[in-house]
């Protein structure tokens, strides 16, 4: 079974610029996670998609970070301008349901190291 | 709001010692609580799953415990191999004011054994 693909796996932008990150969940799963991490602490959620739908943007900076999944499988993250505190790692999980309480476990990819200079 | 901690940051053991990783958490209104492993350039691999209704839960050399009266949880490796030198994670899986299942991780420890 392959697992949940991400690219590219590294950028490096000036601020102000634009920026993309596309992930490719494992098939048939129906719940995709962006995660950002900062080095030195935890991924913290960004975004949460059930299918196509959004069902947790809490703590996307919407000012600037934007997000789809269209048709319900591949999303993309993009940020418009990138800021000197966006540099991290972009993590896209997947898991079949989102019911981590009981039968679901999530996969994670290997992540997209973003620098911002 | 819920808090994960994770105390060391950094530890570095000598091959073949026993040892233990510490996990604690503010609000124990959780599921469950799930260890990963996150290599360098690598996503995290899940290691243990505890349900809140378990205590601990063990998979080869690894075992967790949990006990959420005092929100604190402890991952014990046996016997360490140089293959373990990994940052480790733990996060608790609780409803949001959303109503989605969502995991709020701590923030790591880095792991290193010395051969």
């Amino acid at each position: 079974e392959a697992g949940v693909a991400q690219s590219p796996r590294y950028k490096i932008i000036e601020k102000r610029q634009s920026v993309a990150f596309w992930c490719n969940p494992i098939s048939g799963h129906a719940t995709l996670y962006w995660y950002q991490q900062i080095l030195g602490q935890g991924p913290k959620l960004l975004i949460q998609f059930q299918n196509n739908g959004v069902v947790d943007d809490s703590q996307l900076p919407k000012d600037r970070f934007s997000a789809e999944r269209l048709k319900g499988v591949d999303s993309t993250l993009k940020i418009q301008p990138a800021k000197l505190e966006d540099s991290a790692v972009y993590l896209c999980a997947s898991s079949p349901l989102g019911r981590l309480a009981s039968t679901d476990t999530q996969y994670f990819g290997p992540g997209t190291r973003l620098t911002v200079l | 709001k819920q808090e994960v901690t994770q105390i060391p940051a950094a530890l570095s053991v000598p091959e073949g010692e026993n040892l233990v990783l510490n996990c604690s958490f503010t609000d124990s209104a959780i599921y469950n609580l799930q260890w990963f492993r996150q290599d360098p350039g690598k996503g995290l691999t899940s290691l243990l799953l505890i349900q809140s209704s378990q205590r601990e839960q063990t998979s080869g050399r690894l075992n967790a415990s949990l006990d959420k009266s005092s929100g604190r949880s402890t991952l014990y490796i046996a016997a360490s191999q140089p293959g373990d030198s990994a940052t480790y994670l733990c996060a608790v899986i609780r409803k949001s004011n959303f109503g989605n299942e969502k995991l709020t991780f701590g923030t790591g420890t880095r792991l290193t054994i010395i051969p």
